[in-house]
This record gives structure tokens, C-alpha cells and sequence, in this order.
């Protein structure tokens, strides 16, 4: 069994500043990926970084990357040069290899870009 | 590329009513994952289908149930429907170990 864990239910910065999300999880697997899924207000969730657990170098996707540490069983998001349409609930999710048990969620982090 | 469609964007029923869903697949991906976005419980992971087969489901009732049609398609069908199955329903398909959703269907049940 999986779970993962957000900490902040909501965050707030100015655009053009950096922002770190906070994730952890618990798994018994071996392997496993880690994903951050953007859901705004038009509710479809979009894929935002994924990692993959046997992988030591962290995922970057432009403004995003990942701050992941195995032992310590984090996962978390940092957006560079925050922008208005970054305004968004951020969810961490994680799934085993072959993906049998679907995507164990976190209650999300609901993230403001303030102009 | 079109990407993962669902439909209908909203349905409303009444409690005891059946309600079915539709999902579409990313061309080329043979599986499809419904997952249940209910307020206060987060998203939950309801059933998988691969290759036309349920493969697993979450600890939801058998009165959630689906299939999966030969050009990877999918319907979800809730029946004996209950107030609190009011919830976002959303569908992602999968080639590999990445998920990508669809818009979802939003259902209320009256």
C-alpha cells in the first residue's frame, strides 16, 4: 500500500518568485514513479513532472523541477518565475511499476500566484 | 494528438438511478484508470482496465462497475445510485506508467 502526504493545504506568493511544495510518501515497493499533477479551476489535470524512483537525478520540466530524496521518501516541487496561470491545486501522486493499484494521491496543495 | 475524452461534462440523476460514463482513450493506449474526486475525500482510485480486462479496482461497492470495449474505450456504471456518489469522475488512459486524464464528468445525484 501507498500513501503520500502534502503538508501545506495552501499556499500564496507574488508572481515572478519562487515557490517550493512540500510531498512525502510511504511505500513498500520497490519501484515505483512519482508524478505532480496541476488541476486548476477548469478541473482537468494535467501532468506537470514525473520521477522515476530508480532514477538519482532529479526531473526537470522547464520552471519545474524536483527536489527527491529516497531515503528520506520526499518529493518536492519547485516553481521557478511563478506565473498567474500556475494558480492551481497541486497534486503529488505516486504508483508502483505496471501500475496495477492506479495513482495513490495527496489532498493537494492549493497554490495562489498573486500579481 | 487528441487528448483523453470524456462525456457527458455534467449528468444529473436522482438516488436509485443508474448513471454511465464515457471514456476515450489517447489513440495508441491501452489502458484506462477511473478515479473518483469526491469533496473531503480527495481522489481515489476506482478501477483499471487493460486490454479489455478489469485488472483491479479500489475498495469502492460492485455496484461500480465498467467495461472495456476492443478499441480500448471505456464505461464506468454506477448503479443504486447514493447522494454522497455526487463527485467528479475522472478517466485517464495509460501506454506505459504515465496517466493522463481526461476532462472528468460531473455527477449529481438528487
Amino acid at each position: 500500500a501507498q500513501t503520500v502526504t502534502q503538508s501545506q493545504p495552501e499556499m500564496s506568493v507574488q508572481e515572478a518568485e519562487t515557490v517550493t511544495l512540500s510531498c512525502t510518501y510511504d511505500t513498500s515497493e520497490n519501484n515505483y514513479y512519482l508524478f505532480w499533477y496541476k488541476q486548476p479551476p477548469s478541473r482537468q489535470m494535467i501532468l506537470v513532472i514525473r520521477q522515476e524512483a530508480y532514477k538519482q537525478q532529479n526531473a526537470t520540466e522547464n520552471r519545474f523541477s524536483v527536489n527527491f530524496q529516497k531515503a528520506a521518501k520526499s518529493f518536492s516541487l519547485k516553481i521557478s518565475d511563478s506565473q498567474l496561470g500556475d494558480t492551481a491545486m497541486y497534486f503529488c501522486a505516486s504508483a508502483p511499476l505496471g501500475g496495477a493499484d492506479g495513482l495513490t494521491f495527496g489532498k493537494g496543495t492549493h497554490l495562489i500566484i498573486q500579481p | 494528438e487528441a487528448g483523453v475524452t470524456q462525456s457527458p461534462t455534467h449528468l444529473i440523476k436522482t438516488r436509485g438511478q443508474q448513471a454511465t460514463l464515457r471514456c476515450s482513450p489517447i489513440s495508441g493506449h491501452t489502458s484506462v484508470y477511473w478515479y473518483q474526486q469526491a469533496l473531503g475525500l480527495g481522489l481515489q482510485f476506482l478501477l483499471w482496465y487493460d486490454e479489455g480486462e478489469e485488472r483491479n479496482r479500489g475498495n469502492f461497492p460492485p455496484r461500480f462497475s465498467g467495461r472495456q470495449f476492443p478499441n480500448y474505450s471505456s464505461e464506468l456504471n454506477v448503479n443504486a445510485l447514493e447522494l454522497e456518489d455526487s463527485a467528479l469522475y475522472l478517466c485517464a488512459s495509460s501506454a506505459g506508467d504515465t496517466q493522463y486524464f481526461g476532462p472528468g464528468t460531473r455527477l449529481t445525484v438528487l
